[in-house]
């Protein structure tokens, strides 16, 4: 059964900072791996994806890797902004399903 | 182009009914899947549909139901309503289910709560 954890829970940094936000997953035998943000009592909106057979994809302020013979991703934010502050979801898609499994995410708060 | 829509945005039901969630996907995607975010956790899985049929099915009680239109908009059926459903249902879509690469966009999400 794959299972996805995140790390860590809840996370506060001073506006500018650099941070990387860590996924592991304990199944390999995944199809792709995806970052969602979530506002509070919002749905989600898809950051990045990144195909099993890619190791980084990168958007913006935004570069996600993935390590899928280890298990993990991380999401690094340059240069972190008030704005980002949110819950950051990592999901994957287990290969044979057709279905997302997603991390409990991680709550990001930037401050000014 | 809208994004996935979903209605209602609020809903509170008392234990014992019924409610039906309702989905429409991105102008052109074909595949739907429904999710359970109870506070504090990730979304899990409860359905995905395709071209009118369940493609796939998470671990929930036959209390869930679901089906999709020609139109490839979506309902999400739940009956005998327990505490325990409060909850944000998420729908996602996509344009084709199936092996390979597919990204899911997510609608704003219906907060139910059972009271």
């Amino acid at each position: 059964k794959q299972e996805v954890t995140q790390i860590p829970a809840a996370l506060s940094v001073p506006e500018g900072e650099n941070l990387v936000l860590n996924c592991s997953f304990t199944d390999s035998a995944i199809y792709n791996l995806q970052w969602f943000r979530q506002d509070p009592g919002k749905g989600l909106t898809s950051l990045l994806l990144i195909q099993s057979s890619q190791r980084e994809q990168t958007s913006g302020r935004l570069n996600a890797s993935l390590d899928k013979s280890s298990g993990r991703s991380t999401l690094y934010i340059a240069a972190s902004q008030p704005g980002d502050s949110a819950t950051y979801l990592c999901a994957v898609r287990p290969a044979g399903f057709q279905k997302l499994v997603f991390g409990t995410g991680t709550r990001l708060l930037v401050s000014p | 182009d809208a994004g996935v829509t979903q209605s209602p945005t609020h809903l509170i039901k008392t234990r014992g009914q019924h409610v039906t969630l309702r989905c429409s996907p991105i102008s052109g995607h074909k595949s739907v899947s429904w999710y359970q975010q109870v506070l504090g956790q990730g979304p899990q899985f409860i359905f995905q549909y395709y071209e009118k049929e369940e493609r796939g099915r998470g671990n929930f009680p036959d209390r869930f139901s679901a089906r999709q239109f020609p139109n490839y908009s979506s309902e999400l059926n739940v009956n005998a309503l327990l505490l325990g459903d409060s909850a944000l249902y998420l729908c996602a879509s996509s344009l084709l289910p199936g092996v390979g690469s597919y990204e899911q966009y997510f609608g704003p999400g219906t907060r139910l709560t059972v009271t």
